[in-house]
């Protein structure tokens, strides 16, 4: 079993819906989510960082963490097709940089 | 755009040949780590230096090694290159106070013929 399990898609919604986007977990000593977008072919990109149990909001984009279910989500409000790509969840423990990424979900916007 | 630049942007090589990597961190970052991205393992964690040293490593193979410069940029050199080898290779960078919020580069495509 792997360390973070990330739903491959590809999710297709229609321009404006909401996206949610999810991953599990089984270590218990992950402290820090981060979510990263990857365009083909491209770096990825942060997008939340957030630390411990809790939500952070960003413009269009809310991170949700619940350790206690060990669950981590990443909304998307009033999606764009320039919000076409693939998102991967990461995280890490307490103790260590290492990022630890899910296999990624591939989002696709049609307008 | 991250900060964080790599070069080349594409490779192609032989089996049997050795390549080198080059990443530049953002400005002020002392952290660079490198991962590695295939469509079979997604984006594995290779190594991490701080500020010159070794840090960290992750499953990177005998074969692979890395350096950091006193200019604080990094080279990964990949020797004895294997077809399974080809990969799109990133480099990250993090800030001082927040080594878990990292940075990627555009990567560097290595394809092994």
């Amino acid at each position: 079993q792997k360390e973070v399990e990330q739903d491959p898609g590809p999710l297709s919604v229609p321009e404006g819906a909401i996206v949610s986007l999810n991953c599990t977990y089984s270590n218990s000593a992950f402290q820090y989510f981060m979510w990263y977008r990857q365009y083909s072919r491209k770096g990825p990109e942060l997008l939340m960082y957030t630390y411990s149990s809790g939500n952070k909001e960003d413009g269009r984009f809310t991170a949700q963490v619940d350790k206690s279910s060990k669950y981590i989500s990443l909304f998307i409000r009033d999606s764009q097709p320039s919000d076409s790509a693939t998102y991967l969840c990461a995280m890490s423990a307490y103790n260590t940089d290492k990022l630890i990424f899910g296999t990624g979900t591939r989002l696709q916007v049609f307008p | 755009d991250s900060g964080v630049t790599q070069t080349p942007k594409h490779l192609i090589t032989a089996t049997g040949q050795r390549v080198t990597l080059r990443c530049s961190p953002r400005s002020g970052d002392l952290s660079v780590y490198w991962y590695q991205q295939s469509l079979d393992q997604g984006l594995q964690f290779l190594i991490q230096y701080y500020n010159g040293e070794e840090r960290a490593k992750g499953n990177i193979l005998e074969r692979f090694s890395a350096q950091q410069f006193p200019d604080l940029h990094s080279e990964l050199n990949l020797s004895s290159l294997e077809l399974g080898d080809s990969a799109l290779y990133f480099c990250a960078s993090s800030p001082r106070t927040s080594h878990n919020e990292q940075f990627f580069g555009p990567g560097t495509r290595l394809t092994v013929l």
